[in-house]
């Protein structure tokens, strides 16, 4: 049983526009929120994290919105290029372990 | 040189053969972590540990070993290879419960 389930699969979107990619998760206790973005032929690296005690993290055109009453988080790219064509994966912390959504491949269209 | 690196990064092996992964890192991290990728999946943790003496399993460990030589090093073993441990294969450091992962290049895996 996924224990958190990522949105959609894969994305189309044209040069300029909003990347959207949604998480949602079960279990109350995990407290650390992160993206990782993938190129093929690499490992995942981080991208950008929350915490659940904030609901909103931006880092340049990268913003993670978090709502902790709907176990629901989201990865929002503004103005997307080609060089954010790339897997993009969700996951969630409980402590010890990690556990990861089942990706995103994101196209950007120039 | 890269932090975390893995070894090899392709193999093609037959069904019930041994083979063993390895990971190193020059971060100096305590946790190291072992997943498999498989499309549609995501990453799946089969291994991980927070020291030495401390190796614990993952979502799905069965059919794996694993042996922390030392800090830096974190091997992961299949005892007897089966098809569906087809796989890409990860090795991950950390240096606390919820600071960053950071993967290496990956382990192609082809179990013939």
């Amino acid at each position: 049983q996924q224990q958190v389930k990522q949105s959609p699969q894969s994305l189309i979107v044209q040069k300029g526009g909003i990347s959207i990619i949604n998480c949602a998760y079960e279990n109350t206790a995990f407290d650390y929120f992160p993206w990782y973005q993938q190129f093929p032929g690499k490992g995942p690296a981080l991208l950008i994290a929350i915490r659940p005690d904030v609901s909103e993290k931006k880092e340049g055109r990268f913003t993670i919105s978090f709502n902790k009453s709907a176990k629901q988080f989201s990865l929002h790219i503004m103005d997307s290029q080609p060089g954010d064509s790339a897997t993009y994966f969700c996951a969630a912390n409980n402590f010890n372990k990690f556990y990861f959504g089942s990706g995103t491949k994101l196209n950007v269209k120039p | 040189d890269a932090d975390v690196t893995q070894t090899p990064r392709n193999r093609i092996t037959k069904t019930g053969k041994r083979i063993m992964l390895e990971c190193s890192q020059t971060k100096g991290h305590d946790r190291m972590y072992w997943y498999r990728q498989d499309p549609g999946l995501g990453l799946r943790l089969i291994y991980y540990s927070f020291d030495v003496k401390d190796i614990n399993k993952g979502e799905i460990s069965d059919g794996y070993s694993v042996s922390r030589q030392a800090q830096a090093k974190f091997s992961l073993s299949l005892e007897s290879a089966i098809p569906n441990q087809t796989a890409l294969y990860f090795c991950a450091t950390s240096e606390g419960a919820r600071e960053t992962q950071y993967f290496g290049p990956g382990t192609r895996l082809l179990v013939l």
